[in-house]
């Protein structure tokens, strides 16, 4: 079946460092890709999506492009700042309609 | 502002005793959510709705059942609540329109078992 991959389960940066976080997926054909965000005491919240080969989503700073050939949604950030410690999800949806989750990277920002 | 609104936002419950988590959404979307959230298991789905009377099995409905009375509204009832069910629980709406797919989630409804 489909499904995601997050190989960090956790990064720990410091401020205006770079910020790269892993995604690669599983699935047949073009399914939808995301990343969410969750900060505590939260639900999650989109950041952004994309749903084709080589389409760029951005938001916040943050950006990720589809990549087809790698199966890949690496998520990107030039320089991190202490407000976007959180939890990120990288996650598809495909021809179920079900959202498949990756299992999730916490950023943590070192003072 | 379309949203999701969740209530409790926090419970106690004893086990054996029946739980209902309500979750009602203004987005107007025709798929609902519920997830419990634990750590080192992410997010996993229990039920999920496509309507109003419609609901779906997720992946660990064991223990939970579900009521979709309208588009609104999408409740999680836990008729004999145990401490393994201690947890967070999120609700979410959804309208899976592929390059346009939106996904809503409440903040969330912190659950304790004793």
């Amino acid at each position: 079946g489909d499904s995601v991959t997050q190989t960090e389960g956790q990064v720990a940066l410091s401020e205006e460092d770079f910020l790269t976080i892993h995604c690669n997926y599983s699935a047949s054909g073009y399914p939808t890709l995301f990343w969410y965000v969750q900060y505590p005491g939260e639900g999650p919240q989109l950041l952004f999506r994309a749903s084709r080969d080589k389409e760029k989503g951005s938001s916040r700073g943050f950006e990720a492009t589809y990549d087809k050939g790698t199966t890949s949604f690496h998520l990107r950030k030039a320089s991190v700042q202490e407000s976007d410690s959180a939890v990120y999800y990288c996650a598809l949806i495909h021809s179920n309609y079900q959202l498949i989750w990756g299992s999730g990277t916490k950023l943590i920002i070192k003072p | 502002e379309a949203a999701v609104t969740q209530s409790p936002r926090n419970k106690v419950a004893v086990t054996g005793g029946k739980v209902t988590l309500s979750c009602n959404q203004t987005n107007n979307h025709n798929n609902m959510y519920w997830y419990r959230q634990d750590t080192g298991h992410g997010l996993r789905l229990i039920h999920y709705s496509y309507g109003a009377g419609s609901t779906e099995k997720g992946d660990i409905p064991d223990g939970y059942k579900a009521s979709r009375p309208s588009q609104e509204n999408f409740s999680l009832i836990l008729e004999l609540a145990t401490p393994s069910q201690t947890s967070v629980y999120f609700c979410a709406s959804g309208d899976p329109g592929g390059a346009d797919s939106d996904y809503t989630f409440g903040s969330g409804t912190r659950l304790l078992v004793i």
